[in-house]
């Protein structure tokens, strides 16, 4: 299965803080992909890491992958209230998605 | 960007009645659309791949005869959860791949069925 899980489940955290969510996978993989959802709404597409990249940035987020771990994080700097959401990891063709980590962030 | 439309957006209906739940790719083409559900603080469960002009492809666990499966354009599938029930009430979400955002997946905004 291509199927990420997240941990941790929870996490709450003040605003302006850094969040940190990480991801294991058990198959092989051509990419992983992150994505966040906003309760009760569909989700949405944040970043995808290819299986020969590290490290990847995009505005304020940062993801990196070890392949030989099979795991992500996705790093989330300066968080905002905004960033209140589930956030999921998935890999490759067919996406098959584990519980998410459900980020806090208090204003 | 690429746009996946799906209606309705909620929708309530009596038990025992058929709904059917569309889902667009509105700027780009999907031979490929997923269809999943997801119960209340739980992830998304992957139901079922929708193929274009061919049948649908369902996860094991997932009854075929329940949810009918409908891609018959490259725009367009539609679920239609058949005989629906209470058990049936739940939050289905589409998603289409359009391969002009580095294979990332374009999610519908869901629709949430409730079954009285």
């Amino acid at each position: 299965s291509q199927q990420g899980e997240e941990d941790p489940q929870a996490l709450s955290i003040q605003e302006g803080e850094n969040a940190t969510m990480n991801c294991s996978y058990k198959t092989s993989i051509n990419n992983l992909q992150w994505y966040r959802q906003n309760s009760g709404r569909g989700l949405v597409h944040l970043i995808l890491i290819r299986s020969n990249e590290r490290e990847k940035h995009s505005g304020r987020l940062r993801v990196t992958l070890d392949t030989s771990k099979k795991s992500s994080s996705l790093l989330i700097t300066a968080s905002r209230a905004a960033d209140t959401a589930s956030y999921f990891c998935a890999g490759s063709e067919k996406l098959v998605f584990g519980k998410g980590t459900k980020l806090t962030v208090n204003p | 960007g690429a746009v996946v439309s799906q209606h309705p957006s909620w929708v309530i209906c009596k038990s025992g009645t058929s709904v059917k739940i569309e889902c667009r790719s509105l700027d780009f083409q999907a031979t490929t659309m997923f269809w999943y559900r997801q119960f209340p603080k739980q992830s998304l469960m992957l139901m079922a791949t929708s193929n274009e002009g061919s049948k649908a492809t369902y996860e094991q666990g997932v009854e075929k005869d329940k949810f009918l499966i409908n891609h018959a354009s490259l725009t367009l599938s539609t679920l239609t959860v058949t005989s629906a029930h209470p058990e049936d009430s739940s939050f289905y979400i589409c998603s289409a791949r359009d391969t002009g955002v580095d294979y990332g997946y374009t999610f519908g905004s869901g629709t949430r069925l409730t079954v009285v």
